[in-house]
């Protein structure tokens, strides 16, 4: 059973096209964070959320935390080529150090 | 600030080999945090440090698998008498152990194959 279910696992689309990655679960976080992976390397943090309903911004890219924080969604506008990648959420339960990992979502933008 | 950094990038052994691979910290962070991921999969934790008392580890962590952190800095991870079911990309991270203690940094990870 995964902890958290990231939805789509994969997404192909065109350039300029906007597009949501979700990350849901049925536990509490006390942290949430996104990540990016290239193939043959390691995550790339993008961002972290904490407070319930926080909503952050990085560019393109928009970030939410659920306000109850069992979830969260990635949206990215106008995408571009250099988005095309490996978008991972990852959570902390509790006082817990280690992180959950969803499974993933593929997504590729096509030129 | 330097990243974490693995060592080596790529490994291929044949079955029932051992093998060792090395992570080096950012230097400021006193957490560090080995993870391993399969194809198509996210990262799944493994074991973490502070300074250098182990202080959690999975059950995926079996009995041929044993990692250190003998001065608080950099850590290994042994892998003894490898199996193919242990190809797989090793992640190993690191964090401050403040309030910034959830933000973990990954380094580049260790590929390794079993043959």
């Amino acid at each position: 059973t995964q902890l958290l279910e990231q939805s789509p696992q994969f997404l192909s689309i065109q350039e300029g096209e906007n597009l949501t990655v979700y990350c849901n679960s049925s536990s509490v976080f006390s942290s949430l964070q996104w990540y990016r992976q290239e193939p043959g390397e390691g995550p790339v943090l993008l961002v972290t959320v904490v407070t319930g309903g926080e909503v952050k911004k990085l560019k393109r890219l928009t970030f939410q935390f659920g306000d109850a924080r069992k979830d969260s969604s990635l949206h990215i506008t106008a995408a571009q080529p250099g988005d095309t990648g490996l978008y991972l959420c990852a959570g902390r339960i509790g006082g817990a150090q280690k992180l959950v990992f969803g499974q993933g979502t593929r997504l590729t933008i096509n030129p | 600030d330097t990243g974490v950094s693995q060592d080596p990038r790529h490994k291929i052994t044949k079955r029932g080999q051992n093998v060792t691979f090395r992570c080096d910290p950012i230097s400021e962070h006193n957490r560090l945090y080995w993870y391993r991921q399969t194809l198509g999969q996210g990262p799944e934790f493994l074991t973490y440090f502070q300074n250098e008392a182990q202080l959690e580890k999975s059950r995926l962590l079996s009995d041929r698998f044993s990692a250190e952190r003998p001065k608080g800095s950099f850590s290994t991870l042994e892998i003894q008498r490898t199996e193919q079911g242990d190809s797989a990309m090793y992640l190993c991270a690191s964090s401050r152990g403040d309030n910034l203690s959830y933000e973990q940094y990954f380094g580049p990870g260790t590929r390794l194959t079993v043959t």
